[in-house]
């Protein structure tokens, strides 16, 4: 596609509900990000995918937090029993390789009540 | 670890007059990238300026434009001719050039332009 595209643009979920955020990067992009956006914060770094595999995970807050990418293409953030705290944008990003321009999706705002 | 600072939560400008964004950052290393992001009300994050560390010379994008002290591990945007166009949130940005792949932001400064 022409851009990264973010699906579903907005999702409420209850409490304790799972959800699945996904992300279709620009095609040909082999570096894929995935950020959380709190309220009046700057995005803060999720997992990042180098193809296939994900090559720092280290910002997943919890093991409630999941992504895969295993087509090297599409990426998909799970997230199980969500709670409140996990209401936010969450935006993905993707670039030709590592280091060069991240051009960004327009986020899922994921509300959780 | 780095960081990355904006001290400025918002900031207003008359349209078609020259603003700057301030933004410090705290890293130990000697080469990285630095960058300016705009985000408006749609939510995605458009890339405004770049800055490589290890060149001297200030980046210039049309009427954007960077102070960059490496020294002083400081790094502004300035917008001149301000449009309406411009008002957004903006947001400072990291990156190593080493390994580490993940950009790191400041808490952004958002940009009301006063008609």
């Amino acid at each position: 596609g022409a851009g990264v595209s973010q699906t579903p643009s907005n999702k409420v979920t209850e409490k304790g509900k799972y959800v699945e955020l996904r992300c279709d990067p620009i095609s040909g992009h082999t570096a894929l990000y995935w950020y959380r956006q709190s309220l009046g914060q700057g995005p803060e770094f999720l997992i990042y995918f180098q193809g296939t595999g994900a090559a720092d995970d280290s910002g997943l807050p919890n093991d409630r937090f999941f992504a895969v990418r295993p087509e090297g293409s599409v990426s998909t953030l799970k997230i199980q029993r969500t709670e409140r705290g996990d209401s936010a944008v969450y935006l993905c990003a993707s670039s030709l390789t590592g280091h060069t321009e991240a051009f960004f999706g327009q986020g899922t705002r994921l509300t959780v009540v | 670890a780095q960081t990355v600072t904006q001290s400025q939560p918002e900031m207003s400008v008359q349209e078609a007059e020259t603003v700057t964004l301030s933004c410090t950052y705290d890293t130990s290393e000697s080469d990285y990238y630095l960058f300016w992001y705009k985000q408006p009300p749609s939510r995605q994050m458009i890339l405004v300026i770049r800055q490589e560390a290890y060149k001297q010379q200030n980046a210039t994008e049309n009427r954007f434009s960077v102070n960059f002290q490496k020294a002083a591990k400081s790094f502004s945007l300035k917008i001149s001719d301000s449009q309406l166009g411009d008002a957004a949130m903006y947001f400072c940005a990291f990156i190593s050039n080493f390994g580490n792949e993940k950009l790191t932001f400041g808490t952004g400064t958002r940009l009301t332009i006063i008609p």
